[in-house]
């Protein structure tokens, strides 16, 4: 079984801050992870994904996570928010069940602030 | 490549009525999604397909129906739509079941069912 929690459904940031979006999962076997980012009125794309390996990964945009097995946590960072980083963000987990079984967290709006 | 393509991008039914959402994907993927987006409760599979000619139910596949007829297209079907059916749509594809594949979406269909 698997699951992710997002902590806090909105986060609001001026522009030029830093962004910290938090996820925490469950997972039965050594997981893989994933955030996806919605820009208003369009569908999800990758920003980056942890598989193995080196822990903290970084994406497009200049995001980037940190895998911490012993937190159990992905946390999502960006030293300094722009303006065009105002969407929702959602951290998943896949597992293999014959097909790719993703489970999506329920999503944290960023808002940035001018 | 266009990737992901979802047709209609929106649509107002009346309970009762039917209707069918297209999706088609130009990459050759294998596997094909569909998902459902409600606010609050991040996105939820609703059938999926590991290849031409077959599909399976997913998380929440009760009042839906779906095809796979070619292997570029999905079709999601809503028999006699209910207002609890109201969501946005989106279909998503990737090439197999590895969980680190990522998956590539559409950008969505808006449905309100009145």
């Amino acid at each position: 079984a698997q699951s992710v929690t997002q902590l806090g459904s909105h986060v609001s940031v001026s522009e030029g801050a830093l962004v910290l979006l938090r996820c925490n999962y469950s997972s039965s076997v050594p997981p893989y992870l994933f955030w996806y980012v919605q820009y208003p009125n369009q569908g999800l794309q990758l920003l980056l994904k942890y598989t193995t390996g080196a822990t903290l990964v970084k994406g497009i945009n200049g995001f980037e996570a940190e895998f911490k097995k012993s937190e159990t946590s992905f946390h999502l960072t960006k030293p300094s928010a722009h303006m065009s980083d105002a969407a929702e963000y959602f951290c998943a987990v896949s597992d293999n069940q014959g097909y790719q079984k993703v489970t999506f967290g329920t999503g944290t709006k960023l808002q940035v602030i001018p | 490549n266009a990737g992901v393509t979802q047709t209609p991008k929106f649509r107002v039914l009346k309970t009762g009525q039917s209707m069918t959402l297209l999706c088609a994907q130009d990459m050759n993927h294998e596997y094909m999604y569909w998902y459902r987006q409600d606010p609050g409760m991040g996105l939820r599979l609703i059938h999926y397909s590991v290849g031409e000619g077959t599909t399976a139910k997913g998380e929440v596949p009760d009042g839906y129906n779906v095809s796979r007829l070619k292997k570029q297209n999905f079709l999601l079907g809503l028999e006699s739509a209910a207002p609890s059916q109201t969501s946005v749509y989106f279909c998503a594809s990737n090439l197999g079941a590895v969980r680190d594949d990522t998956q590539y979406f559409g950008p969505g269909t808006r449905l309100t069912v009145l």
